[in-house]
């Protein structure tokens, strides 16, 4: 593995059911991102983590929830699909909070929900 | 609230140059960073600024105004390849990052 990796790349999901969308860093990164963008809006947080085993809400949390067992890994949840779900979502992680430094993303995963 | 704007879209002519706007009401101020995103792609990382003044990178340059809240990228000698949209973010008091929607550049031979 090479910098961040989500899974899977894109899903159809009926609406109510629960779904883990994945991701994983070997950048040993100690901030992870969960970021949806949607058609002319700008990337939102949904939730995010400053290092493992800690995690905090972004913009848009409801319906998401998120957990942070180790470094390398932080899985996206979603309890039971809405059709507003429906959108791209990126990890991305960070080494700390240096000044300058930068978030790398994840590929995205493409998520319809009907 | 928090806002960030950024037009768009823009057209521009290959070899030309382009200069995309971005302005900025954040709740706290910790730099100012450039992203591209080609269509179907992850953002990837272009400039940052945290300083007034002008960054350089190559055929990117990246300027920053804290004073009236705005930004700027120059894209110079563009080229086919530089099709993509632009993302301006703001870290914040809370060192969080907030997006503008992105401009969307149209290079045309």
């Amino acid at each position: 593995i090479a910098g961040i990796t989500q899974a899977p790349t894109s899903q159809i999901l009926a609406a109510g059911r629960r779904m883990t969308l994945r991701c994983t860093q070997d950048m040993r990164h100690n901030a992870m991102y969960w970021y949806r963008q949607d058609l002319g809006l700008g990337l939102r947080l949904i939730h995010y983590s400053n290092t493992a085993g800690t995690t905090g809400k972004g913009e848009v949390p409801d319906g998401y929830s998120v957990s942070r067992a180790n470094t390398d890994d932080f899985p996206l949840t979603l309890a039971s699909a809405v059709p507003s779900q429906t959108s791209v979502y990126f990890c991305a992680s960070r080494m700390g909070h240096s000044e300058g430094e930068t978030q790398y993303f994840g590929p995205g995963t493409r998520l319809l929900v009907l | 609230g928090q806002n960030i704007d950024q037009p768009t879209e823009m057209t521009a002519t290959e070899g030309a140059i382009v200069q995309i706007n971005c302005t900025y009401q954040t709740s706290g101020f910790n730099g100012l960073f450039w992203y591209q995103q080609h269509a179907g792609e992850a953002p990837t990382f272009l400039s940052y600024n945290v300083l007034d003044g002008l960054e350089e990178k190559g055929r990117f340059s990246s300027f920053l105004s804290r004073s009236k809240g705005y930004s700027y990228l120059l894209l110079k000698e563009l080229q086919m390849k530089d099709s993509a949209s632009y993302l301006c973010a703001v870290r914040d008091s809370n060192y969080q990052l907030i997006w503008g929607a992105g401009t969307k550049l149209i290079i045309k031979p």
